[in-house]
């Protein structure tokens, strides 16, 4: 089983709908969680940390966590074509690495 | 605030030529810095990971003569790809995080490196 992982997608959802990103992860990586975008020719950029059970919103974006099913997702809403991006999950344990999920594609269609 | 600063953007160089980028945090103490390489529509792959101070650790296949890197203080960490071929052709992308806690990584914006 790999440490973090994703469904490659491709999502495709219709302008101002929810897109629902999911995540799932090892035992190794059970401390902090990331969700990243990267754009295509771009690097990933941060969008959301979350570290405890629950949900974190941050405007059109909220990170679920639930660490008793090792799970970890991104809803995005109102999505818009310039969310069209590969969303990266991120995770780390004790150690200096976080370990990227391979990202999902996700593309919103106007 | 945790900009990370990579240069130069895009390198094209001749076969044989070796290829300094650099990798900067501006605005926070990175006490650890990683050094990834991302071909055309894959994952990134994770080359190394280097503490301020310390020798790199480089990830599996990953030659350290061929990948030279220097992590010479809190802010500043350089990956030197020597005689470059053109298999070595890729997206370098550097990260840097704090040792605070349980800190993200805040990437750099990447080098596109093309060797002819």
């Amino acid at each position: 089983q790999k440490e973090v992982e994703q469904n490659s997608g491709p999502l495709s959802v219709p302008e101002g709908a929810i897109a629902s990103l999911n995540c799932t992860y090892s035992d190794r990586v059970s401390q902090s969680f990331f969700w990243y975008r990267q754009y295509s020719g771009k690097s990933p950029e941060l969008i959301m940390s979350i570290y405890s059970n629950g949900d974190k919103e941050d405007g059109r974006f909220t990170a679920q966590l639930n660490k008793a099913s090792q799970y970890v997702s991104l809803l995005i809403r109102d999505s818009q074509p310039s969310d069209s991006a590969t969303y990266l999950c991120a995770a780390k344990g004790g150690g200096f690495k976080t370990i990227f999920g391979a990202g999902t594609r996700l593309f919103v269609k106007a | 605030g945790a900009v990370v600063s990579q240069h130069p953007s895009r390198v094209i160089c001749k076969s044989g030529t070796s290829v300094k980028i650099e990798c900067r945090s501006l605005d926070f103490q990175a006490t650890t810095m990683f050094w990834y390489r991302q071909f055309p529509k894959q994952s990134l792959m994770l080359m190394a990971t280097s503490n301020e101070g310390s020798k790199a650790t480089y990830e599996q296949g990953v030659e350290k003569d061929k990948f030279l890197i220097n992590h010479a203080s809190l802010t500043l960490s350089t990956l030197t790809v020597t005689s470059a071929h053109p298999e070595d052709s890729s997206f370098y992308i550097c990260s840097a995080r704090t040792g605070k806690g349980d800190q993200p990584q805040h990437f750099g914006d990447g080098t596109r490196l093309s060797i002819l």
